[in-house]
């Protein structure tokens, strides 16, 4: 079965600092993987995905993540941190069939100081 | 915005009564997927369709069940509501030509006393 590890529940950097945000995932074949942001009250927004191909990705608002087969991880990252990024981010795998069914982690919320 | 709409947004009820919770898509998807939100669990999977009267369950599908007459719409139910099933309830639809993601409505907070 698949599953989704986010080690760390909650996050704490000053604006403008660098940020990652960790996953680890298990997942018998090759995974889809997803970041989702989520402001309070409101609803899940993509970030980035990954399906195939370079195992760096580029997503919205400055984000990027990098696959990594050997470690089982797609860790979020941000170079420069701005107080609007504080939310929850969710990583998540989907299944390889035509379902794509995901499995979520337990989400890691991150709070910006300035 | 990925043309969701979640209906009602917020719902108050008692326990043993029946909650139908409605998703609407403009988008012609078909691919269609019902998760909660609890504190601790991220989102969990209850049910998914592809395909109007075709669906499946999820991990969490005790005491749900859904339906799905037309493409666009996608109904969740709670046959005889328990206070464990209060939570934050999101739709999700998926584009099946080559490899999409899920699009998330805003979600249905659901209190059952």
């Amino acid at each position: 079965a698949q599953s989704v590890t986010q080690p760390d529940i909650h996050i704490t950097v000053s604006e403008g600092a660098s940020l990652e945000l960790r996953c680890n995932y298990s997942y018998g074949a090759t995974p889809y993987l997803f970041w989702y942001v989520q402001s309070p009250g409101q609803g899940l927004q993509l970030l980035l995905k990954y399906f195939s191909g370079d195992t760096l990705v580029q997503g919205i608002k400055g984000f990027e993540a990098e696959f990594k087969r050997s470690q089982s991880s797609f860790n979020l990252r941000k170079p420069s941190v701005h107080w609007s990024d504080a939310a929850e981010y969710f990583c998540a795998v989907g299944s390889s069939g035509t379902a794509s069914k995901l499995t979520f982690g337990t989400g890691t919320r991150l709070q910006v100081t300035l | 915005d990925a043309g969701i709409t979640q209906s009602p947004r917020h719902k108050v009820t008692e326990t043993g009564t029946p909650v139908t919770l409605r998703c609407h898509q403009t988008e012609n998807h078909r691919y269609m997927y019902w998760y909660r939100q609890d504190p601790g669990h991220g989102l969990r999977l209850i049910h998914y369709s592809y395909g109007v009267k075709d669906t499946d369950k999820g991990e969490v599908s005790d005491g749900y069940s859904v339906s799905r007459s037309k493409t666009e719409d996608f109904l969740l139910t709670l046959e005889s509501a328990t206070s464990s099933q209060t939570s934050v309830y999101f739709c999700a639809i998926r584009d099946s030509s080559g490899n999409q993601p899920q699009h998330f409505g805003d979600g249905t907070r659901l209190s059952i006393l």
